[in-house]
């Protein structure tokens, strides 16, 4: 079947500090992968995303790379901020046999200044 | 209005109640989607639909009835519901149904169901 993990949470990280939140999944053909990220009261908003193996996404400092051979989807931001603070949701989505969008748990991510 | 909006934003009814969500999309997109997000647990597609049709039901009880009566509006038809189905419902859209494309979620509905 289709499945995505991604690390618990809470992650409580010092402003400027080195980000990794690990993803990994089980998919059936050639998934897209997605980071999606959600501040307090608001709907999930695109991070970055990765549609084939090797693909880098890059958005605001973050950045995760397609990982076919590990099928993994790390997400890494080199210096923190507090605003980064939110819930951060790795994906896959697929399209063969059916429309489907796999969500990891989430993790929450707590930045201190 | 821009984006994807929801309405209402908080809901608290009763099992024998019968209500609507309601999303619209200002985006003119093609493809839109309910997912469940509950407290502890994986954000859950419930229903698809592109260009009005739905395309995807993710094996959710009937007291869930969806429809899109046109391509920018998408409603969740609530019927005898049952406490366990208090969670936020996220509406999404994408240009088109495909797995490269990106989706634009609303702010969602908190449900309450007693």
């Amino acid at each position: 079947g289709n499945s995505v993990t991604q690390m618990e949470g809470p992650v409580t990280l010092s402003e400027e500090a080195f980000l990794t939140i690990n993803c990994t999944y089980t998919a059936t053909g050639y998934p897209s992968l997605f980071w999606y990220v959600q501040y307090p009261g608001e709907g999930l908003q695109l991070l970055l995303k990765a549609t084939k193996a090797d693909d880098k996404g890059s958005n605001k400092g973050f950045e995760a790379t397609y990982r076919k051979e590990t099928t993994s989807f790390h997400l890494e931001k080199g210096s923190v901020q507090v605003s980064d603070s939110a819930v951060y949701f790795c994906a896959l989505s697929r399209n063969t046999g059916g429309f489907k969008t796999i969500f990891g748990a989430g993790t929450r991510l707590f930045v201190k200044a | 209005e821009t984006g994807v909006t929801q309405t209402p934003r908080h809901l608290v009814m009763g099992m024998t109640n019968k209500k609507s969500l309601k999303c619209e999309q200002h985006l003119g997109h093609n493809a839109m989607y309910w997912y469940k997000q509950s407290a502890k647990k994986p954000l859950e597609l419930m229903f698809v639909y592109s260009l009005e049709e739905r395309v995807e039901n993710n094996s959710v009880p009937s007291r869930f009835s969806p429809e899109c009566p046109n391509s920018s509006h998408l409603f969740l038809h609530l019927h005898t519901l049952q406490p366990e189905d208090s969670a936020l419902y996220l509406c999404a859209s994408s240009q088109i149904l495909a797995s490269t494309d990106t989706q634009y979620f609303g702010p969602g509905t908190r449900l309450t169901v007693l």
